[in-house]
């Protein structure tokens, strides 16, 4: 089965500081990975996905994340990040084989605060 | 991206009494739909998935006379809790894709509170 973890469950920054979040993953074979945004009261917005080719992936508002296919991980980041940042980050898998793609496995989400 | 519609956004219902979720693509037929639950603090967990016009396949552990998932059309989905219990009270969110895109667009999700 597959699993997603999320390191850090509560991140607080300053404005202008340098993000990043990490996410590992276990599984063996092939996946599709994702990250997804939730603003507070908003949809689950799709910030980046990596399917295939380059590993460093480049997503809308800034964000970026880097496969590791060696380190089962996909961590987000941000040089600078903003006070409309503030939000919950999600990161989630989903197998390429023998799987629906969509079917997607998340990690528990951190909570971004930004401060001004 | 596409538009998926979920309603209501939330509700309150007496324990006991049966609860209905719509999920609806709105721009786009959607081929397979997703059902998932978050707790409070913790991760999106999948429910169900479902195709249009085929019973729903369920994720171990999820009781599927409890949790009726309805996939009649190529744009709606539905959710029915039946006899809700509080411990059934939990944020839903569905999330549908067409065969064109290569991602699942998510519904804004539906706080259920059971009484």
């Amino acid at each position: 089965a597959q699993s997603v973890s999320q390191h850090n469950h509560h991140v607080i920054l300053s404005e202008a500081a340098s993000l990043e979040l990490g996410c590992n993953y276990s599984y063996g074979g092939t996946v599709n990975l994702f990250w997804y945004v939730q603003y507070p009261g908003q949809h689950l917005q799709l910030l980046l996905k990596y399917f295939s080719g380059d590993p460093l992936v480049k997503g809308i508002k800034g964000f970026e994340a880097e496969f590791i296919k060696s380190k089962f991980s996909f961590n987000l980041r941000k040089p600078s990040v903003q006070w409309s940042d503030t939000a919950e980050y999600f990161c989630a898998v989903n197998a390429r084989r023998g799987s629906t793609l969509g079917r997607l496995y998340f990690g528990r989400g951190t909570q971004l605060t930004v401060w001004p | 991206g596409a538009v998926v519609s979920q309603h209501p956004s939330r509700v309150i219902c007496k324990s006991g009494t049966s609860v209905k979720i719509e999920c609806r693509s709105l721009d786009f037929q959607a081929t397979t739909m997703f059902w998932y639950r978050q707790f409070p603090k913790q991760s999106l967990m999948l429910m169900a998935t479902s195709n249009e016009g085929s019973k729903a396949t369920y994720e171990q552990g999820v009781e599927k006379d409890k949790f009726l998932i309805n996939h009649a059309s190529l744009t709606l989905s539905t959710l029915t809790v039946t006899s809700a219990h509080p411990e059934d009270s939990s944020f839903y969110i569905c999330s549908a894709r067409d065969s064109k895109y290569t991602e699942a667009f998510f519904g804004q999700g539906t706080r259920l509170t059971v009484v």
